[in-house]
This record gives structure tokens, C-alpha cells and sequence, in this order.
């Protein structure tokens, strides 16, 4: 079956410039995660959904970036105004649910900054 | 805060080698443990987990054991292959919470 899917794989925008990053979670998953990825380093958390609320977004680093799953499904990660230091790849995941249940990971969008 | 420490990489081997990865966490309760995966140019998958201390899990011949006392969570394969060439991750998630918290990764290179 379709895994998680994500697009653009590669995004490179000057700095300043807004980017909006897709997400497309497996079908009938209600949890969906937004991480983001430094080079050589582990994933950090940066928002989490539920179906289509936005229950926490503890992680997202500044008001640059904003997150919503409108209907339930395909999520976006928007960056307003980008600035080097948000140079990374930026992974989305889903689950059946939140907890205990397994996340399933997309390939990740690497944004580079100029 | 809650955090996970694996040991640096690159890790270099040659085929047929033992491996370990070295993982211990931080929690100020009883995390789940993982070990995910990410082969070139691909997502993360989940290799194996264990959800309580002393539980074992294994998958594709590797495994970890959930030591409570040592706060680890090594890998282990008895006789890596080429293909088994990636970036290893550790993770934790807490009972009460759905974040994972990552280790930084280790990269395994098998030489033919």
C-alpha cells in the first residue's frame, strides 16, 4: 500500500522567501507529525494533529512556521520568511493513533536556504 | 528532560562482523524504546522496539534488550551484511506523551 508521501523532495529558496511543504500521511491515519532534521542530527519534533486539530505545537520554532491539516489528511508546513538557520529536512509521519503506535515516515523535504 | 545518547559514528565493519550500537536514555519514567532505521535515500523505518524493561525485540536479525538498570538499549546483529549499510537511530517515547525524542543517529558502513 502508499506509504507517507511528501513534496518537494528538494526546495531551495533565497532568504526571505515563504516555502509550503506537503504531506500526504497513509489513508485512514489519525495522528500526524511534523519533525525537522539538522545535518548529522536526530529529528526534533516540531508539531503534532490529531484528524484536524493542531494539539500541540510546542516544537515549531518561531511564528515563521505554521502547520494545518484542514480536512484531516494532507497536512502543510509553511515558512514565512525563511532564514538560513532553516536549512534542514523536514520529515512528516503518521500513525493509527497517538502513543504506543507506530509512526511511518515519509522521505522528508530537504529545504536549503541561500 | 528526557533524552537519548548513542555512541558517534561512522561505525565501519567488514561483512559477516558483529555489531553493536550503544544507546542509553534519560527518562524520569518508563519510555518506550525504539530503533529506527534510514537506508540511502529513503524515510526511517521502524526497526524494533520494546515497550518494558527486560523486553527483547528483533527484527531482520537484529535485536535490543530494554535494560532498566543500565538505562540501555544496545543493537545487536551477529553478522551484518553489505545491505545493512544505513543510519541507525534510537528513540524514546514516553507512556504519557506521542513526541519521539531521537538520538543523533549512527552511521554503519559494511565493507565487502
Amino acid at each position: 500500500g502508499a506509504g507517507v508521501s511528501q513534496s518537494p523532495r528538494y526546495k531551495v529558496a533565497k532568504r526571505g522567501q515563504d516555502v509550503a511543504l506537503r504531506c500526504d500521511p497513509i489513508s485512514g491515519h489519525v495522528s500526524l507529525f511534523w519533525y525537522q532534521q539538522a545535518l548529522g542530527q536526530g529529528p526534533e519534533f516540531l508539531t503534532y494533529f490529531q484528524n484536524e486539530a493542531q494539539l500541540d505545537k510546542s516544537g515549531l520554532p518561531s511564528d515563521r512556521f505554521f502547520a494545518e491539516r484542514p480536512e484531516g489528511s494532507v497536512s502543510t508546513l509553511k515558512i514565512q520568511r525563511t532564514q538560513q538557520e532553516d536549512s534542514a529536512v523536514y520529515l512528516c509521519a503518521s500513525s493509527l493513533d497517538r502513543g504506543r503506535y507506530e509512526q511511518y515516515f515519509g522521505p522528508g523535504t530537504r529545504l536549503t536556504v541561500t | 528532560g528526557d533524552s537519548v545518547t548513542q555512541m558517534e559514528g561512522p561505525v565501519t565493519l567488514s561483512e559477516e562482523a558483529c555489531l553493536t550500537i550503544n544507546c542509553t536514555y534519560t527518562a524520569t519514567g518508563y519510555p518506550s524504546l525504539f530503533w529506527y532505521v534510514q537506508y540511502p535515500g529513503e524515510g526511517l523505518q521502524l526497526l524494533l522496539k520494546a515497550t518494558k524493561a527486560d523486553d527483547k525485540g528483533s527484527n531482520k536479525g537484529f535485536e535490543a534488550t530494554y535494560r532498566k538498570e543500565t538505562t540501555s538499549f544496545h543493537l545487536e546483529k551477529g553478522s551484518v551484511q553489505v545491505s545493512d549499510s544505513a543510519v541507525y537511530f534510537c528513540a524514546l517515547m514516553m507512556d504519557s506523551n506521542y513526541q519521539l525524542i531521537w538520538g543523533a543517529g549512527t552511521k554503519l558502513i559494511i565493507k565487502p
